[in-house]
């Protein structure tokens, strides 16, 4: 049973590039999410989705966008990264919003 | 707003000592409260949520947490640690509205 699957695991990117994290969940999760985490910051929510086309903004939303055109699939786009957005990225799912399941990360930095 | 505060950066304990892990909370109606363990590299697994009712929740990996209202805290113990709880420990308050909070995590060292 996989889960929550990231993809890359690690990237660099250099200022004004744009790319698109992966995540794929195979458990029918309703619910989505991704967090960045920053040293001593804890995790914050950046985007998160309900449902299969319901996406709403987290806490840190600006310069990223995201999709949900399937139950499984929840990508993360950055457009024009800038050196703010280096940072480890999560994405979970949840059955229904309460506890969350999370991938194993993905290590962006911009350079 | 709602917010976690985990008041140890850091904590060394010896192994085969116990272990509590503080957490305070501050929220408007009892959240949803979970405990979650990060290793080096890797993803949050989940150890242990409360949602209602009795308030020591048990955990995976032998630990355990309380629920204490009046003093708005979810503190995380385990009687006897073992060197591969070595790890950080974030707190997390929900309330399904998909508006959970992190604490900044607390990064554990287990001597030998």
């Amino acid at each position: 049973n996989a889960g929550v699957t990231q993809t890359p695991k690690f990237r660099i990117l250099k200022i004004g590039q744009s790319m698109t994290l992966q995540c794929t969940q195979d458990m029918n999760h309703n619910y989505m999410y991704w967090y960045r985490q920053d040293p001593g910051m804890g995790l914050k929510l950046i985007y998160y989705s309900v449902g299969a086309g319901i996406t709403d903004k987290g806490e840190v939303p600006n310069g990223y966008n995201v999709s949900r055109s399937t139950t499984e699939d929840f990508p993360l786009r950055l457009e024009l990264a800038a050196p703010s957005q280096t940072s480890v990225y999560f994405c979970a799912s949840s059955p229904l919003g309460r506890e969350a399941f999370f991938g194993q990360g993905t290590r962006l930095t911009v350079v | 707003a709602q917010s976690v505060t985990q008041p140890d950066i850091h904590i060394t304990v010896s192994e085969g000592a116990s272990l509590e892990l503080r957490c305070n909370y501050s929220y408007g109606a009892t959240p949803y409260l979970f405990w979650y363990v990060q290793s080096p590299g890797q993803g949050l697994q989940l150890l242990l949520k409360y949602f209602s009712g009795d308030t020591l929740v048990q955990g995976i990996k032998g630990f355990e947490a309380e629920f204490k209202r009046s003093q708005s805290s979810f503190n995380l113990r385990k009687p006897s640690v073992h060197w591969s709880d070595a790890a950080e420990y974030f707190c997390a308050v929900g309330a399904g509205n998909n508006d959970m909070r992190f604490g900044a995590g607390t990064r554990l060292t287990v001597k030998p």
